[in-house]
């Protein structure tokens, strides 16, 4: 079935540095949605992307959806300690509306 | 604040009993998804709702079930409690029934000892 493959699983950086993350699959995805988890709270979604190729940007944040369809990249620029917490990549599973998670990758940032 | 609401925000109980969590959608919103966010699992599709009618199915046990009821509000009935099934739950709500971008609730931690 379809998968979402996050890397790194998690991350460990300085504040001020900047951070990329992606998400790959096997399978072509139409849509794909980046969300940030703060602990003890529901995922929040950040960026949403529709079209190949496509560059969005939400603040710091910049997302891509990859030419294949079948990966997509979050950077986040001269992070914060607020960017702290979980960022998960999604997209639909076929024309149902219901999301497929990747596994999320952990950031953390020290002052 | 994603406009979802949830109650509980946790809810410890033993294996074996039977709970129910609540989620009320965003204003004007008709589909209701449930989710479960476990360590081992990560977030995984259980059910959606739409308009009060089942919509889709994802990977969600026999001894669950839910509903969404006129003022579109959906609980979802956990039974038969077993230690496994101690995770996170999620709603997330949409206006229409296909794809759309999901708005999701705080969660209820549910702790079964």
């Amino acid at each position: 079935g379809q998968q979402l493959n996050q890397s790194p699983q998690s991350m460990f950086i300085q504040e001020g540095e900047d951070v990329s993350m992606n998400c790959t699959s096997s399978s072509i995805f139409n849509t794909w949605l980046w969300y940030k988890q703060d602990p003890g709270e529901g995922p929040v979604l950040l960026i949403a992307l529709y079209k190949a190729g496509e560059l969005t940007s939400n603040g710091r944040l910049t997302a891509q959806f990859g030419i294949t369809r079948k990966d997509s990249f979050l950077n986040i620029s001269a992070s914060i300690p607020s960017d702290v917490g979980i960022y998960f990549c999604a997209g639909p599973r076929g024309s149902q509306g219901n999301l497929i998670f990747g596994k999320g990758t952990k950031l953390s940032v020290k002052p | 604040d994603s406009g979802v609401t949830q109650t509980p925000k946790h809810l410890i109980t033993a294996t074996g009993q039977r709970v129910t969590l609540r989620c009320s959608p965003r204003s004007g919103d008709l589909s209701v998804y449930w989710y479960q966010q476990s360590l081992d699992q990560g977030l995984q599709f259980l059910i959606q709702y739409y308009n009060g009618e089942e919509r889709a199915k994802g990977n969600i046990l026999e001894r669950f079930s839910a509903q969404q009821f006129p003022d579109l509000h959906s609980e979802l009935n956990l039974s038969s409690l077993e230690l496994g099934d101690s995770a996170l739950y999620f709603c997330a709500s949409t206006q229409g029934g296909g794809w759309d971008e999901q708005y999701f609730g705080p969660g209820t931690r549910l702790t079964v000892t």
